[in-house]
Parts: C-alpha cells; structure tokens; sequence
C-alpha cells in the first residue's frame, strides 16, 4: 500500500507564507491522484479546503491555494493569520485502491 | 443548508456491534456517494469507506483495515448512512464523520461537507 506523506510540523509567522507539501511513495503526485486538502483546527471537525489540486470552496480563504510542485501536491498560505494554527491534511486517490490520508502537517503561526 | 448529522456513538466492550448513522439535510441526498472517516484520539484522519449514489450502483469500498468488520449501507428514503461496526477493538476507539463526496467524483473522497463527528469507545 502507498504511504502519502506530509511535514509533520511547520511554523509560520503572522502575515508570512509557508507550503505544505503532499507526496506519494509510489512516485510524483499527479492530477490522476486528486489531492485534497483539509483543514482541522482544535476541537473542530475537519472541512475540505482544496479539491482536485487547486479548486476552491466557498468557505475557502483567498490566502489559501493549492498546486502541484517539485512532484508533490502542495499547499500554500500566504498571509498567515492566527486562525490559520491547525492541523492540515492531504488525500490521494489511488486507481483501484483506497484513498490514502497523509500523516498530517501542525501548522503554528508564532 | 446543507448539514450532516452524526448519532449513535457510545461506549461498548470490545467484540461487541455499533451502528453510527449520519443524517443529511439539504441537498438531493440519494445524488451523492458518502464517504466516512475516523481519528483515533491524537491521531491523524483515516478514511474508512464509501457508498456509491444509487445512480451509480449503489456499490461499497473498504479500507483494508476494516474490511469484513464494518459495513456501509444507505436509506435514500430517509436521508441517512449508515456504519455497521462488528467485532470492534480497541483500536477502533475515536471519533467517527461522514462526508460527502463531490457529485459524479468516482473516488470516495470527503468533497466537501462534514459532519460534526461521533465518539466511538471500545473497551473491555
């Protein structure tokens, strides 16, 4: 089974931007694996930020935007604000497999 | 709105049975797969399952970890989902959500909304 990986941790400062990234142990991510990316702040349930590398919700923040780089799925935040300190999750789907949750990034803006 | 609504989370021994339901509101239910994920306390998201719409067979997939144990059904009648969890150990301790996929997707991703979560305790 593909492991997908993440940071396990990043600092940010406020106003600053840091990128996440996502990648898959069988190799580069591609759009064929449809990254998403969640958002879960303490005590709360996870919501989906970014679907299919780089689309949008409406409750999606403007300072959040994903993309593919370097081979991994990534997702960066440009202007930090201090409701952004959560912890920050990728998926990838796998053709005729499960999907796969990464390990989770913790992001603090400090 | 739309809104998902987890039940049925509670305390039970181990080798035990537990049903979760999940109720949805607003939006065309019996049109989307749902999908369900759980955290084991301190611990990152694992996706469990989905159940296909009806339009698109209705069918279910597993993770490997709780494949044969649990089982997706649906109630497009009633708008609810359904998690059957059989033989549950201690290592299926958590919180419990259902989300939806994005409509047409065919990989059983949380899309876009989430429920709120249901606490699942296994102990002997």
């Amino acid at each position: 089974q593909a492991v997908v990986t993440q940071e396990p941790s990043l600092t940010v400062s406020p106003g600053g931007t840091v990128t996440l990234t996502c990648g898959s142990s069988t190799g580069p991510v591609t759009s064929g694996h449809h990254p998403h990316w969640f958002q879960q702040r303490p005590g709360q349930a996870p919501r989906t930020l970014i679907y299919d590398i780089s689309n949008k919700h409406s409750w999606s923040p403007v300072r959040f935007s994903g993309s593919l780089l370097g081979g991994k799925a990534a997702l960066t935040l440009s202007g930090a604000q201090p409701e952004d300190e959560a912890d920050y999750y990728c998926i990838l789907s796998y053709d005729n497999t499960r999907p796969i949750f990464g390990g989770g990034t913790k992001l603090t803006v400090l | 709105d739309v809104q998902l609504v987890e039940s049925g989370g509670d305390l039970v021994q181990t080798g035990r049975s537990l049903r979760l339901s999940c109720r949805a509101f607003g939006f065309l239910f019996d049109e989307y797969s749902m999908t369900w994920v759980r955290q084991a306390p301190g611990k990152g998201l694992e996706w469990l399952g989905f159940i296909r719409a009806e339009a698109d067979g209705g069918t279910t997939q597993y993770a490997a970890s709780v494949k044969g144990r649990f089982t997706i059904s649906r109630d497009d009648f009633y708008n609810i989902v359904y998690l059957q969890m059989d033989t549950l150990k201690s290592d299926d301790t958590g919180v419990y959500y259902c989300a939806r996929v994005r409509r047409g997707f065919s990989f059983g991703v949380p899309g876009d909304y989430w429920g709120q979560g249901t606490l699942v305790t296994v102990s002997s």
